[in-house]
């Protein structure tokens, strides 16, 4: 898997957009980035991916830089049950384990 | 559809003691995995299975085996229990060739 790096946490007001960075400058053309989010004390949930093009679905949207070195994760109005650890992950193959690093701790308040 | 279980949820073990955890998916997926969690830090692949009868070892697998006899059930056994595997357990599956993968509630292990 590529390398990611995240902030270890962020602060998010709830109502405001919540904006998550992600470096993966090693990244290959084929790889595609994933995110996933882990709310305390259950499993990891899927969030969203793409490969170059931007995505939005119910949950979040995903913006790829042009280059591809990095991501960012948008959840446009977060709220108190958004607090969770976020993991960006960029998998080698399709298939395979999913490396979960440190991620980043979000902590939305009222 | 109750996608992923796992049973049991909670466990306490004694040293040298052997039990088995369950997972179940009712998605038909291909790929299914154990990962485990432990404290602050995040999920590491014990073993995977890509198909009924078929099982590899993934990043930690010693002290722990896993069998895949029926495509919908995964087990992990743990033939002597020690406290290094205090832990919480996850299981994925996902469809094969996809990094989407859905994960049970977890099983939250100590082993004293």
């Amino acid at each position: 898997d590529a390398k990611t790096t995240q902030p270890t946490s962020m602060d998010c007001a709830e109502g405001r957009a919540a904006n998550l960075p992600c470096n993966h400058s090693t990244i290959s053309g084929n790889e595609y980035v994933y995110w996933y989010r882990q709310i305390h004390s259950q499993g990891p949930q899927y969030i969203i991916h793409g490969l170059k093009n931007n995505e939005t679905n119910e949950m979040a949207s995903l913006i790829i830089t042009e280059d591809r070195k990095s991501s960012t994760l948008i959840l446009p109005h977060a709220t108190l049950r958004d607090t969770a650890v976020y993991y960006c992950i960029v998998p080698h193959q399709a298939g395979t384990a999913l490396i979960f690093g440190k991620g980043t701790t979000l902590s939305v308040s009222s | 559809n109750a996608g992923v279980t796992q049973t049991p949820k909670f466990r306490v073990l004694k040293t040298g003691q052997s039990m088995t955890l369950l997972c179940a998916q009712d998605m038909n997926h291909e790929y299914m995995y154990w990962y485990r969690q432990d404290p602050g830090m995040g999920l590491r692949l014990i073993h995977y299975s890509v198909g009924e009868g078929t099982t590899a070892k993934g990043e930690v697998p010693d002290g722990y085996n896993v069998s895949r006899l029926k495509k919908q059930n995964f087990l992990l056994g743990l033939e002597s229990a020690a406290p290094s595997q205090t832990s919480v357990y996850f299981c994925a599956s996902s469809p094969p060739s996809d990094n989407e993968q859905f994960f049970g509630p977890g099983t939250r292990l100590t082993v004293l």
